[in-house]
């Protein structure tokens, strides 16, 4: 039973690009989360999603991100038009959904630099 | 708003003791409380999870208390290895199927 897959692993963006973040989820989990870490900083709650639907969003900076989990396929978190201050470590969660024992699963992160 | 605090923020000790790493929340009302640790430039590995109905949480030679009420957890190393070093984070989720909210860490060093 493979676990939470996130690619890339790293991601080298110029200011100004798009990044695209994948996360796959494990195997019969339905709720995704998305986490940023930033340099010398701790987790960061960012957007809290279940099939097609976002549930939470309220970590999310309004501007430049987006995030999505669709019917078929990965949740994808998207950061348009990319600054220095985004480079971070981004991690993806996920989890069996609302059952009394609702672990988070983690995945082994993207690390995005913006040159 | 739900506030996470880790004390200290770093630990050195030598092979063999026993550690003891501290969390506090602000707000008691928690569905539960997760201990995880990450390794440099790596994930996180989950340790453990106590729902909030639950005193403790046993795996090993590690053991996570609650005491909801007084908002805080502590995590229990035994006989720690210098394969214990790495950073310890508690997290809690307010609500099933909810977001959790990180401690800064407690960034461990066991000395051979």
């Amino acid at each position: 039973n493979a676990g939470v897959m996130q690619n890339p692993r790293h991601l080298v963006r110029r200011r100004g690009q798009e990044a695209r973040l994948r996360c796959s989820p494990m195997k019969g989990h339905s709720h995704v989360y998305w986490y940023r870490q930033l340099p010398e900083e701790g987790l960061k709650f960012m957007v809290y999603l279940q099939k097609e639907n976002i549930i939470d969003e309220s970590g999310m900076p309004k501007e430049r991100f987006s995030a999505e989990f669709p019917k078929e396929g990965p949740s994808i978190l998207r950061i348009q038009q990319v600054v220095r201050g985004d480079s971070a470590a981004y991690f993806c969660a996920s989890s069996p959904g609302l059952a009394v024992y609702n672990e988070q699963f983690f995945g082994p992160g993207t690390r995005l630099t913006v040159l | 708003k739900q506030e996470v605090t880790q004390i200290p923020a770093a630990l050195s000790v030598p092979e063999g003791e026993n550690l003891v790493l501290n969390c506090s929340f602000t707000d008691s009302a928690i569905y539960n409380l997760q201990w995880f640790r990450q390794d440099p430039g790596k994930g996180l590995t989950s340790l453990l999870l106590i729902q909030s109905s639950q005193r403790e949480q046993t795996s090993g030679r590690l053991n996570a208390s609650l005491d909801k009420s007084s908002g805080r957890s502590t995590l229990y190393i035994a006989a720690s290895q210098p394969g214990d070093s790495a950073t310890y984070l508690c997290a809690v989720e307010k609500a099933a199927g909810n977001k959790l909210t990180f401690g800064g860490g407690t960034r461990v060093l066991v000395k051979p």
